[in-house]
């Protein structure tokens, strides 16, 4: 079946350094790859999504490129801030099944 | 704020009692679908509609498990006989067939079974 496989955390970055999350995925079909983002005392919010190989999601200065070779879809940020401190959750919907399949989450901690 | 509601946010039951919950989605969204959310975990797909009609459920919906959507609006997830082991986070989320279908989540309803 489908499956999502995210780096372990806590990820504890300082103030504007560079910031990656690996997420790889098993999938059957041509899934489409997201990214949520869980902030504390909040609920699931889409960060960014694509929908096909190579395709590029951004959004708030986060981005994943879509990679059918490697089946990954690895989030970055250039300089993170404090404020990005949250559970980064990839995910995966895979051609007719409507259900998303997430990984376990990636706590990111952004130090002063 | 139009955005997925749910209510109520926490639930303290005892154990063998029933519960149910409550989710309203966007208002033009007729897909809404149920996860299931435990600590460290990400989400575990439960159950799915569209419109009125229950189009899947997940192995982890057990007998106990039943959720409704009478009028393809809002919809119950209730559990009965609760077990210390249903406590999580119970999240709602809906999409607009067509388009781009993603799904919007709600801030979820905490249930802790003592």
């Amino acid at each position: 079946g489908d499956s999502v496989t995210q780096m372990e955390g806590p990820v504890t970055l300082s103030e504007e350094a560079f910031l990656t999350i690996n997420c790889t995925y098993t999938a059957t079909g041509y899934p489409s790859l997201f990214w949520y983002v869980q902030y504390p005392g909040e609920g699931l919010q889409l960060l960014l999504k694509a929908t096909k190989a190579d395709d590029k999601g951004s959004n708030k200065g986060f981005e994943a490129t879509y990679r059918k070779e490697t089946t990954s879809f690895h989030l970055e940020k250039g300089s993170v801030q404090v404020s990005d401190s949250a559970v980064y959750f990839c995910a995966l919907s895979d051609g007719g099944r409507r259900a998303l399949t997430f990984g376990s989450g990636t706590r990111l901690q952004v130090q002063p | 704020d139009t955005g997925v509601s749910q209510d109520p946010r926490h639930k303290i039951t005892k154990r063998g009692q029933n519960v149910t919950f409550r989710c309203d989605p966007i208002s033009e969204h007729n897909r809404l679908y149920w996860y299931r959310q435990t600590l460290g975990q990400g989400p575990e797909f439960l159950t799915y509609f569209q419109n009125e009609a229950q189009l899947e459920k997940s192995r982890l919906l057990s007998d106990r498990f039943s959720a409704e959507r009478p009028k393809g609006s809002f919809s119950t997830l209730e559990i009965q006989r609760t077990e210390q082991g249903d406590s999580a986070m119970y999240l709602c989320a809906s999409s607009l067939e067509g388009g781009e279908d993603t799904q919007y989540f709600g801030p979820g309803t905490r249930l802790t079974v003592l």
